[in-house]
């Protein structure tokens, strides 16, 4: 079966420093790979997804960036953060983008608060 | 792009109720799910229904795509099912899951 992971868990960093959340995928080939953050409240707001290794589509532009080195590895990046990037990051993953398997999975997410 | 909304935005239950929540969208969808957020913030998938009726222990769904809304049950509510449900659609050629901002489940035993 397929497994989802992200780590960490929680981050606490202070605004202008970097960051590297990671995501990766086992028990399946080619996923389609997500990233959503939830900010304060509920709603889930599409960052970034990838098809492929080295693809990135990029929904809404911000001080963020993804990258896929590996066909199961989904890497959430930013080189200063803000405090407007806290929020919960989660990872998702699906068979194919349109249609009978494009249901997303979700990870358990990163939960991150820039101080 | 596609529009989702969710209501009743909270809902407050004596545990064994039932209740329905429901998810109105703007457009015609060729996904649309339904999660249940748990208080660690775990994404659980519940369905995906684009159409159709499907049912899952106490819980069922219904979408009736050309109406746009889709509908989840919850029967004999425990305190377990507490937490948020989501509504998520996404239609035609967009690749982005629009979701709702959700239904904050309360069941009280």
């Amino acid at each position: 079966s397929q497994t989802i992971h992200q780590w960490p868990a929680t981050l606490v960093q202070p605004v202008g420093s970097p960051l590297s959340l990671e995501c990766t995928v086992e028990g399946t080939s080619n996923p389609n790979l997500y990233w959503y953050r939830q900010a304060a409240g509920r709603g889930l707001q599409l960052l970034f997804y990838s098809v492929g290794i080295g693809q990135i589509s990029s929904e809404v532009p911000q001080n963020l960036s993804a990258s896929r080195p590996q066909d199961r590895q989904f890497i959430l990046s930013s080189k200063k953060l803000l405090l407007s990037d806290s929020g919960f990051y989660l990872c998702a993953w699906s068979l194919v983008l349109a249609g009978e398997g494009s249901e997303q999975y979700f990870g358990p997410g990163t939960r991150l608060t820039v101080t | 792009g596609i529009q989702v909304e969710q209501s009743p935005p909270d809902l407050i239950l004596q545990e064994g109720a039932n209740s329905t929540l429901r998810c109105n969208f703007s457009d015609s969808v060729n996904n649309l799910q339904w999660f249940h957020q748990n208080p660690w913030g775990q994404l659980i998938n519940l369905f995906y229904i684009p159409s159709g009726t499907k049912q899952n222990g106490r819980l069922s769904a219904t979408t009736v795509a050309t109406e746009r809304y889709s509908l989840l049950y919850i029967s004999s509510s425990q305190t377990t099912d507490s937490g948020v449900y989501f509504c998520a659609a996404r239609g035609g050629s967009n690749y982005k899951l629009t979701f709702g901002k959700g239904t904050l489940l309360t069941v009280n035993p």
